[in-house]
């Protein structure tokens, strides 16, 4: 079945460094990506996404890339500051029938280093 | 607007015990599902809903019902409660039912002793 493979599953990186996390699908129907942070305890909150007509979206620190050929697309963080610490999601959307379902990842444990 | 809203936080129940989980949303969103998730295994969708009266299931249904009577609550029923359902259950909720940010209520951590 379709699913989404997500690397690393940890990270540690110093402060001011950046932090690229990589995330590849399978289902060729995927046309909306969307990144979640998880702090410890806390909900799953949505910090950016894309949609397949665009190849890069960026938020201040942060950006996310799409490469629809290869099936692949990354969350980019700049600059990252201790209160980027927390677990990073990627997900992709089903194709057929269940368009409005999402894939997950199996997450991204991010620290960063003061 | 408070969002989507979960209740209880928190449960413990004893294998066979049934009950059911709580979600509300008070954004007028047609689309809701929850999802479970366990240490190293990320969100996985255990059923879903299109809209008020439309149900279906997702990646890991057994042993959970739903029912969509409103557009706002969308409750999640354990028929017997078994040790494998321990996890914490997330609801989510989004305005349209394709390719729309999805909004997460706090969880519902529930441990079946």
């Amino acid at each position: 079945g379709e699913n989404v493979e997500q690397h690393p599953s940890t990270l540690s990186v110093q402060e001011g460094d950046s932090a690229v996390i990589k995330c590849t699908y399978s289902d060729s129907a995927s046309n909306y990506f969307p990144w979640y942070k998880q702090e410890l305890g806390k909900r799953p909150q949505l910090i950016i996404d894309i949609r397949s007509n665009v190849g890069e979206k960026k938020d201040q620190r942060i950006a996310v890339t799409l490469n629809k050929t290869a099936k692949h697309f990354s969350l980019h963080i700049t600059e990252t500051q201790p209160e980027d610490s927390a677990v990073y999601f990627c997900a992709a959307s089903r194709g057929g029938g269940s368009q409005g379902n999402l894939i997950f990842g199996k997450g991204t444990k991010l620290s960063v280093k003061p | 607007n408070a969002g989507v809203t979960q209740t209880p936080k928190f449960q413990v129940l004893k294998t066979g015990q049934s009950m059911t989980l709580q979600c509300a949303q008070d954004m007028n969103h047609e689309y809701m599902s929850w999802y479970r998730q366990d240490p190293g295994m990320g969100l996985r969708l255990i059923h879903y809903s299109v809209g008020a009266g439309i149900t279906d299931q997702g990646e890991v249904p057994n042993g959970y019902n739903v029912s969509r009577s409103t557009t706002e609550d969308f409750p999640l029923r354990l028929l017997s409660a078994a040790p494998s359902q321990t996890s914490v259950y997330f609801c989510a909720s989004s305005y349209g039912w394709w390719s729309q940010p999805q909004h997460f209520g706090d969880g519902t951590r529930l441990s079946i002793l």
